[in-house]
């Protein structure tokens, strides 16, 4: 069984902070195959981040991404109000899709 | 803009079937690179993906839900639909419909529905 965990789970930070999320993979995911998404409450889940570091059309560059094989990152530099929400990562590979956790970021 | 949007039945009784439709509009639902994929969320908790589907009919499941997801497609009406047999409580869930965008450099969800919730009760 393919599983992503993030940590922490709940993240208190201050607006203008710095935020790094992890994931972890219990087997090697492809660069190409793993994507970040942010969530609000009642809102559908929105992407940021694909193929490990690229930003998705129209994501601030204060959100970036990076790692390799079974250990990948999102980091905020600074984090502005409407940051305050939940991240997912997610990978592809033999045909299955597996999301993690989640992290919830919140006002400290 | 490609748009996509859930509808069926809010509320189910344990043991029966779930049943929803995503519609695809902004764009037609045969194009290549494109797969078609459910998400659920239950209340509180986070994203567990159900399966995709590409236009083909080609289909990839869960495991863990294998055995009572069909996930079908239907090129005239740009919909593509879910059944989950069997529900319990536990299914009670927002659904999600979504877009994955394949390829060599892009793979990812990148057009959501807005979610429907369907509850699991007698």
């Amino acid at each position: 069984e393919f599983v992503l965990t993030q940590s922490p789970v709940t993240l208190s930070l201050s607006p203008g902070e710095r935020a790094t999320l992890s994931c972890r993979a219990s087997q090697t995911v492809s660069s190409s195959y793993l994507a970040w998404y942010q969530q609000k409450p009642g809102q559908a889940p929105r992407l940021l981040i694909y193929g490990t570091s690229s930003r998705a059309s129209g994501i601030p560059d204060r959100f970036s991404g990076s790692g390799s094989g079974t250990d990948f990152t999102l980091t905020i530099s600074r984090l502005e109000p409407e940051d305050f929400a939940v991240y997912y990562c997610q990978q592809y590979g033999n045909s299955l899709w597996t999301f993690g956790q989640g992290t919830k970021v919140e006002i400290k | 803009q490609l748009q996509l949007q859930e509808s069926g039945p809010g509320l189910v009784k344990p043991s029966e079937t779930l049943s929803l439709t995503c519609t695809v509009s902004g764009g037609s639902i045969s194009t290549s690179n494109n797969y078609w994929g459910w998400i659920r969320q239950p209340p509180g908790k986070g994203l567990e993906w159900i399966g995709t589907i590409f236009y083909s009919g080609s289909t990839y499941y869960n495991p863990s839900l294998k055995s009572r997801v069909t996930i079908s497609v239907d090129t005239s009406k740009n919909q593509f639909s879910l059944k989950l047999s069997s529900v319990t409580a536990a299914d009670t869930a927002v659904y999600f419909c979504a877009r994955w965008r394949g390829g060599e450099l892009a793979n990812y969800f990148d057009y959501w529905g807005q979610g429907k919730l369907v509850t699991v009760s007698s």
